[in-house]
């Protein structure tokens, strides 16, 4: 069964630093996502991206974010200079749009970036 | 801005017994919802989506419902088993670019 994957597993950076997370999403699906998930929290929308450009980013996006479909098949997030509140599970999701542009299917997501920033 | 409730936020329950989660949000203009299980340390796996058009969905012993007017949805599990225990997300779809809101989730452990 087709799945999203996501690499590394976990990530150790130093503050400061600049981290890029990596997302693999189904291969047929068109809309791809960003999400977080703080220790003990609720999971929280990063970021949408839907035809090579953001199509929604949340307020917690903000410019040390970006978002990158480098070739047909990854899906990056980079993080240019890691605060310790970045310290987070992230997960990658994608989904594939219905047919006949009537809206969007079932997000799948990927088992998560562990990023620990010290 | 759209809010999601789950309740109760943890359950133990013996093994056999069926269940129900509920999960409540704000703001009805929703396009579609979803039920995800987590595993500690895990990533999400997807339940069940149910479209706002729709009254439930239905897989295997898992079953839930939508009411959008009132706000509420229920994930009904019968017959728990140990392995059900994990934790319970629900995450409502929105009209725009479909970002999901999320809950925080309820914790099952069903006792053997």
């Amino acid at each position: 069964e087709p799945e999203v994957t996501q690499t590394p597993s976990h990530q150790v950076t130093q503050m400061g630093q600049e981290v890029i997370l990596r997302c693999v999403p189904i291969s047929n699906h068109l809309y791809f996502y960003w999400y977080r998930q703080i220790l003990g929290q609720k999971v929280e929308f990063l970021v949408s991206f839907y035809n090579n450009e953001i199509s929604e980013k949340s307020e917690i996006f903000d410019d040390q974010f970006s978002v990158e479909r480098p070739d047909g098949s990854n899906f990056t997030l980079k993080i240019r200079s890691t605060k310790l509140e970045d310290s987070a599970m992230y997960f990658c999701a994608s989904s594939e749009l219905a047919s006949g542009g009537a809206g969007y299917n079932e997000q799948f997501f990927g088992p998560g970036t562990r990023l620990t920033v010290l | 801005k759209q809010e999601v409730t789950q309740i109760p936020a943890a359950l133990s329950v013996p093994e056999g017994e069926n269940l129900v989660l509920n999960c409540s949000f704000t703001d009805s203009a929703i396009y579609n919802l979803q039920w995800f299980r987590q595993d500690p340390g895990k990533g999400l796996t997807s339940l069940l989506l149910i479209q706002s058009s729709q009254r439930e969905q239905t897989s295997g012993r898992l079953n839930a419902s939508l009411d959008k007017s009132s706000g509420r949805s229920t994930l009904y599990i019968a017959a728990s088993q140990p392995g059900d225990s994990a934790t319970y997300l629900c995450a409502v779809g929105m009209e725009y670019g479909n970002k999901l809101v999320f809950g925080a989730g309820t914790i099952l452990r069903v006792k053997s």
